[in-house]
């Protein structure tokens, strides 16, 4: 199985400030025949099902906001919140869809500083 | 509008056994592959299960191999999960989730607001 591990676990961080989340796989999620990383990221808030943010590790869901940015390689990923809102505290997961079972990340907890 | 609707959650006993349905709509189901990722109360997302469009192609979770049972009628745009065995650790919300374009290999675009099962005696 492919482990994903997010850091940090929590996050502290101001408003208007950047907020960086990372997530590394144990293996790569770079599938070579089509050059796609297998990489997405999503947002739960407390009571909610989680949301679909950023997908083959840096296309933005539709309706996400252009504040969400992901990137990275094949096996470390990073989401960047460019400029952190009220309505961003949230928990937020990595997965890979790359192989099964489609492994999420233990998640990164991020509030306002 | 997509929407996913679970229900079947509620308390069951350790070793005893649950049937958690999810009914879609807002969308062509028959096309689309379909999974259930659940998550115990205060911890992270864990996948459980995907089954293709056709029923053809079935994966588990380790977790839940040999005791969880994932299927679905495409006629009744429903989506099922048989759980056997059931543990303590099983207790969690159960959401059901349709990945983007379709395929099984792919992010969940859309989420029900879960079901939760409850195993306890």
């Amino acid at each position: 199985d492919i482990v994903m591990t997010q850091s940090p676990d929590s996050l502290a961080v101001s408003l208007g400030e950047r907020a960086t989340i990372n997530c590394k796989s144990s293996q790569s999620v770079l599938y070579s025949s089509n050059n796609k990383k297998y990489l997405a990221w999503y947002q739960q808030k407390p009571g909610q099902p989680p949301k679909l943010l950023i997908y083959w590790a840096s296309v933005r869901q539709s309706g996400v906001p252009d504040r969400f940015s992901g990137s990275g390689s094949g096996t470390d990923f990073t989401l960047t919140i460019s400029s952190l809102q009220a309505e961003d505290v949230a928990v937020y997961y990595c997965q890979q869809y790359y192989s099964t079972p489609h492994t999420f990340g233990q998640g990164t907890k991020l509030e306002i500083k | 509008e997509v929407q996913l609707v679970e229900s079947g959650g509620g308390l069951v006993q350790p070793g005893g056994s649950l049937r958690l349905s999810c009914t879609a709509s807002g969308f062509t189901f028959t096309t689309y592959s379909m999974n259930w990722v659940r998550q115990a109360p205060g911890k992270g997302l864990e996948w459980v299960s995907y089954i293709t469009s056709s029923s053809g192609t079935i994966y588990y979770a380790d977790s839940v191999k040999g005791r969880f049972t994932i299927s679905r009628d495409n006629a009744k745009n429903s989506l099922y999960l048989q759980m056997n065995s059931l543990r303590d650790e099983d207790t969690a919300v159960y959401y059901c989730a349709r990945p983007l374009g379709g395929t099984a290999v792919a992010p969940l675009d859309y989420w029900g607001q879960g079901t939760l099962v409850t195993v306890s005696s």
